[in-house]
């Protein structure tokens, strides 16, 4: 079974720019979350969406933004971009999301804003 | 909020040595995970353990979840284990939002 997908690997933005990042779970999976990991601040989680809805929010600016499709792959759109978002950003997967649930990690977009 | 602390924070072996990575959590969690970051960023899965002991090679790991603690042990380790571990959970609640440590930077010398 092919793990969890992450596209790009790697993007160099400028400051204002906008971006979108794509994770395709392992299949059977519904479960998608997204994480940003800076040297600074670790890794901390930023939402979760579960067929189609948001169903968990972290403490980040509206700036940042995702979707999920019916086929469960998620979208994840940072606005406005700021020196300051420049970070690995990881997708993981699980069966369905329940709080026992194994989380798997895909490899990572990691961005630059220059 | 819940807090995750582990110990040590950076650790250097000779290959073939054992060691013990240690993480702490301030309050009961559903969920427990040990991960382990390679250098190219991937968290790759290792073990999923709220509580009790299992082994996979020469990794084990056991949490004591009354005592709000969990040990990962590495045997014999090899170059390829360096990189950063990191123990992360899920606390009380309805959300699975995983709550990482700060992970253990362990560099494993030939």
């Amino acid at each position: 079974k092919a793990g969890v997908t992450q596209t790009p690997r790697y993007l160099i933005k400028t400051r204002g720019q906008q971006v979108t990042l794509s994770c395709s779970p392992i299949s059977g999976h519904r479960s998608v979350s997204w994480y940003q990991q800076t040297p600074g601040q670790g890794l901390q989680f930023l939402f979760e969406y579960f067929s189609e809805t948001q169903r968990n929010k972290g403490n980040f600016p509206g700036r940042f933004s995702g979707r999920q499709f019916s086929n469960s792959r998620s979208e994840m759109n940072v606005s406005t971009l700021e020196l300051g978002d420049s970070a690995l950003y990881l997708c993981a997967s699980s069966f369905s999301g329940g709080v026992t649930d194994t989380q798997y990690f895909g490899p990572g977009t990691r961005l630059t804003v220059l | 909020g819940i807090q995750v602390e582990q110990s040590p924070p950076d650790l250097i072996l000779q290959e073939g040595a054992n060691s013990t990575l240690r993480c702490n959590f301030s309050d009961s969690v559903n969920n427990l995970q040990w991960f382990h970051q390679n250098p190219w960023g991937q968290l790759i899965n290792l073990f999923y353990i709220p509580s009790g002991t299992k082994q996979n090679g020469r990794l084990s790991a056991t949490t004591v979840a009354t005592e709000r603690y969990s040990l990962l042990y590495i045997s014999s380790s090899q170059t390829t284990d360096s990189g950063v571990y990191f123990c992360a959970v899920v606390a009380g609640g309805a959300t699975n939002k995983l709550i990482f440590g700060t992970g253990t930077l362990l560099a494993v010398q030939p």
